[in-house]
């Protein structure tokens, strides 16, 4: 089976850096995927890793360990608009790449 | 990227009845993936709908509940049946797209 465990809610002050886990346990492993999603909305598509290591985009970077199981997404120079869900989705080689598996989210709640 | 509508938005029907979610893409693509957002929880994959063949359903979910068809490349229903309340939940369409899985603005369901 798969686990894909994130904290459930976390806050910040605007203008700061905050970093959200996630840790997973699959079966097999064909990449790592981190979502953003404001309430009422569909999902919208952060970052993918697949191999160890940094990715770095704009104020987004996501990290990746397989050996450790292991992801975060590091937010920088919050903003108000970055309150929202967060979701950690891993594809499984049993599953096929393209059928994700979603973590819980982590609701983040940037204040001024 | 993929854009991707859904029709409707949002329904409340009553117990017992059906709705049927349609799901359009402006490009064709080989699969498209049914998701399910019950309140407050992440994103559990329903089936896989596959032009030309039967869609594929995730353990706990059946065709009898969730009939899902697939006319074309671009296009896919899926339809609730016999509804009761455990059905609300927001479902959306997906489609992937390279390394990214683009997903539809959601239909919110409520059952009364």
């Amino acid at each position: 089976g798969q686990n894909i465990d994130q904290p459930t809610e976390m806050t910040a002050t605007e203008g700061a850096i905050v970093q959200i886990n996630c840790t997973y346990q699959t079966s097999g492993f064909n990449g790592l995927f981190w979502y953003q999603q404001h309430a009422g909305e569909a999902p919208t598509f952060l970052s993918y890793n697949v191999l160890d290591g940094l990715e770095e985009k704009g104020r987004f970077s996501s990290f990746l360990s397989r050996s450790k199981g292991y992801s975060y997404l590091l937010l920088k120079e919050l903003q108000m608009k970055d309150s929202a869900s967060y979701l950690c989705a891993v594809a499984g080689v049993n599953t096929g790449f393209q059928k994700l598996v979603f973590g819980t989210g982590t609701r983040l709640l940037v204040s001024p | 990227s993929a854009v991707i509508s859904q029709k409707p938005s949002r329904d409340i029907c009553q117990r017992g009845t059906s709705l049927t979610i349609q799901c359009q893409v402006d490009s064709q693509v080989t699969m498209m993936f049914w998701y399910r957002q019950q309140p407050g929880q992440s994103l559990t994959l329903i089936a896989t709908a596959n032009q030309g063949s039967e869609a594929t359903y995730e353990s706990g979910f059946v065709i009898d509940k969730f009939p899902i068809s697939r006319p074309n490349l671009t296009f896919s229903t899926l339809t609730v049946s016999n509804m009761s309340p455990e059905d609300s939940s927001i479902y959306l369409c997906s489609v992937v797209g390279g390394n990214e899985q683009f997903f539809g603005p959601g239909t919110r369901l409520t059952v009364l």
